[in-house]
């Protein structure tokens, strides 16, 4: 089965700056990535995904990159602002489930 | 559109006794997955219902259960409860689901507390 691997599982950057959080997944057969934003008291929430056709997506200061041949993508978050502090989920679609990474946990201080 | 919506929204049981989780999709949605959540082992995938039919299941023991309604509202339930059942639990809904991948909206949880 799929096998996804997050990190770094913790990041502490400051306002304004980027963060990046890296994914990697086992199964070539894969072929829908998305990635979730879980605030605390929370369900996780969509926030952008990306299909294994397509290399790169971006939405506003959010952007997410699929290398399909190294088997790995990239959620990128530009001018990080305070509200941005929240656990990031990547996950990866292998025919029949979803398989979550551990979590990164973002702090953006002020 | 109404969100995903699951009940109740925290549950204290003790080992050995049952419980049974609600979820309602998004309107017009007709598949549900469950989903475990702990510190320890993350997100884990329970079980898809699409259609009132079981699709896909995760690697769970049978004492995890669930199904589907006809309104596409679903119920898990978890028998003989042990102090490793706490977790929250999580459902997501999707338009079609299973094999072709749509996006998945998850509901807040049910936080379930076993003592």
């Amino acid at each position: 089965g799929e096998n996804v691997e997050q990190h770094p599982s913790t990041l502490s950057v400051q306002e304004g700056d980027s963060a990046v959080i890296k994914c990697t997944y086992s199964d070539s057969a894969s072929n829908y990535f998305p990635w979730y934003k879980q605030e605390l008291g929370k369900g996780p929430q969509l926030i952008i995904d990306i299909r294994s056709n397509v290399g790169e997506k971006k939405d506003q200061r959010i952007a997410v990159t699929l290398n399909k041949t190294a088997k790995h993508f990239s959620l990128h978050i530009t001018e990080t602002q305070p509200e941005d502090s929240a656990v990031y989920f990547c996950a990866a679609f292998d025919r029949d489930d979803m398989r979550f990474g551990a979590g990164t946990r973002l702090t953006v201080k002020p | 559109k109404a969100g995903v919506t699951q009940t109740p929204r925290y549950l204290i049981k003790t080992r050995g006794q049952q419980v049974t989780l609600s979820c309602s999709p998004i309107s017009g949605h007709r598949s549900v997955s469950w989903y475990q959540q702990t510190p320890g082992q993350g997100l884990q995938f329970l079980f898809e219902y699409f259609s009132e039919t079981q699709r896909n299941k995760g690697n769970f023991p049978g004492r995890f259960s669930g199904r589907q309604f006809s309104n596409s509202r679903s119920e898990m339930n978890v028998s003989t409860l042990e102090l490793g059942d706490s977790a929250l639990y999580l459902c997501a809904s999707s338009l079609a689901g299973g094999r072709a991948p749509n996006e998945q909206f998850f509901g807040p949880g049910t936080r379930l507390t076993v003592l």
